[in-house]
Formats: structure tokens, sequence, C-alpha cells
């Protein structure tokens, strides 16, 4: 049963970098068809798809974070992570790690296995 | 973007009603369209798939269906553990994005 797991400081200061890394267990990062993805969800709110990494490294991010965004791969460790640069108040969310998932119909992609989340917050 | 609403944004319902939740897409995005649940402090949780195909382990009360840009969501007689919020997303185009959400209440 493949679970994940997010990890990382639930403070950051304002112009800082937001890291947060997402364990990965009970399976392969390195195997494909699946897209590892990062999605956030400010208080109170609706959730905002940040961006993914596949196996072969090859990445693609939300146009909106595009400029301040990278996902990469720890494979070793079974990990991916999310460096978010030059935050603002606007960037306090939950912040979840999810496996994304190309169905068998109309090859549809869904988040089917979703971390916990954790709470960022982005202070002045 | 592809802007996802759905209607309404909140509901009361008693247990063992029938509640329809409507998700409409600002353009046409075929089946490309999954439904979720999440319950308050925990992740979202997938239900329903390209439309209308139920998740492993999804009781069969919830039902999808639709395409284009018109679908829905239907629990067919709520139950005590269906109170939560329901988000559609689409995957159709990059960005991936999701409704406001629907919060199923205890009447």
């Amino acid at each position: 049963q493949v679970q994940l797991q997010e990890s990382g400081p639930g403070l950051v200061k304002a112009s800082q970098t937001l890291s947060l890394t997402c364990t990965v267990s009970g399976g392969s990062i390195s195997s494909g068809g699946y897209y590892w993805s990062w999605i956030r969800q400010h208080p109170g709110k609706g959730l905002e798809w940040i961006g993914y990494i596949i196996y072969s490294g090859t990445t693609l991010y939300n146009p909106s974070l595009k400029s301040r965004l990278s996902i990469s791969f720890e494979t070793s460790r079974k990990q991916f992570s999310l460096n978010l640069r030059s935050v603002t108040a606007a960037d306090t969310a939950v912040y979840y790690c999810a496996r994304e998932i190309r169905t068998t119909v109309i090859a549809n992609d869904a988040f089917d296995i979703w971390g916990q989340g954790t709470m960022v917050t982005v202070s002045s | 973007d592809i802007q996802m609403t759905q209607s309404p944004s909140s509901l009361s319902a008693s247990v063992g009603d029938r509640v329809t939740i409507t998700c409409r897409a600002s353009q046409s995005i075929s089946s490309y369209l999954n439904w979720y649940q999440q319950k308050p402090g925990k992740a979202p949780k997938l239900l329903i798939y390209a439309a209308s195909t139920l998740q492993s382990g999804v009781p069969s009360r919830f039902s999808g269906s639709g395409s284009g840009t018109d679908f829905t969501l239907t629990i067919s007689s709520l139950q005590p553990a269906d109170f939560a919020i329901y988000y559609c997303q689409q995957s159709y185009s990059i960005p991936k994005t999701f409704g406001q959400g629907t919060k199923v209440e205890i009447k």
C-alpha cells in the first residue's frame, strides 16, 4: 500500500524559500505511469494544483507559479521535493503531495493517493 | 485556465436523502472530470474518475455522470459518513483546476 508523507518547516519568512519533501513508502517512485504531484489549499479555500514530476525527471508546473517553482526527485531516498521561492503571505496554505495516476478509462488522470498535508505559514 | 463551477456551494440534507451536486466547466472537457470528498482536517479522497467510473473501494451509492461541460455527482442515499466537502477537478488541460467545493451538511 503506497503512502505519502509531507515534511518541512511550518513557518517560513516572507521573501524566503519554502521547501517541502514528500516521502513515498510501500512502492517505487521510479516506476512509470505516475505523476508525483504537489497541491495546496489556502485556509478555508479550494484546491490549487502546483505541479508534478515524473520518473524521467520531467516536470510540469502551474503557469501561475512557474517562475518561482521547482520540483525535484531524490530517488535514492524515495522522495520528491518542492521549492517555492520568494514567498508571500499568499503562499500560506496546507500543502499536499499526491500521486496522480493515468487511469485506464480514456487516459484520464486522477489523484488517487494523497499525503496527510502540512500547514505552511508565511510570516512577515 | 478552465474554470470549474460547482453548485450549490452548500446544502443541508438528512440521512437517507438523495443528493445531487453539479459541476460546470468553462469549456468542453470531454469526460476528463474527477470527484473528490474531503473531511475536516483530512486530505481529499478520490471518489469517481473519468466522470462516471467509481474508484475502487468507494460505496456504490456514489455515482457520476456527464460529459462536455456539465457533470453531476449523486449520492443515492446519504449516510452519516458522507457529510463532507466535495470537489470536482478537470484533468483535460494544464493547469489542472478544481471547483470551489460543495459542503454537504446535516439538516
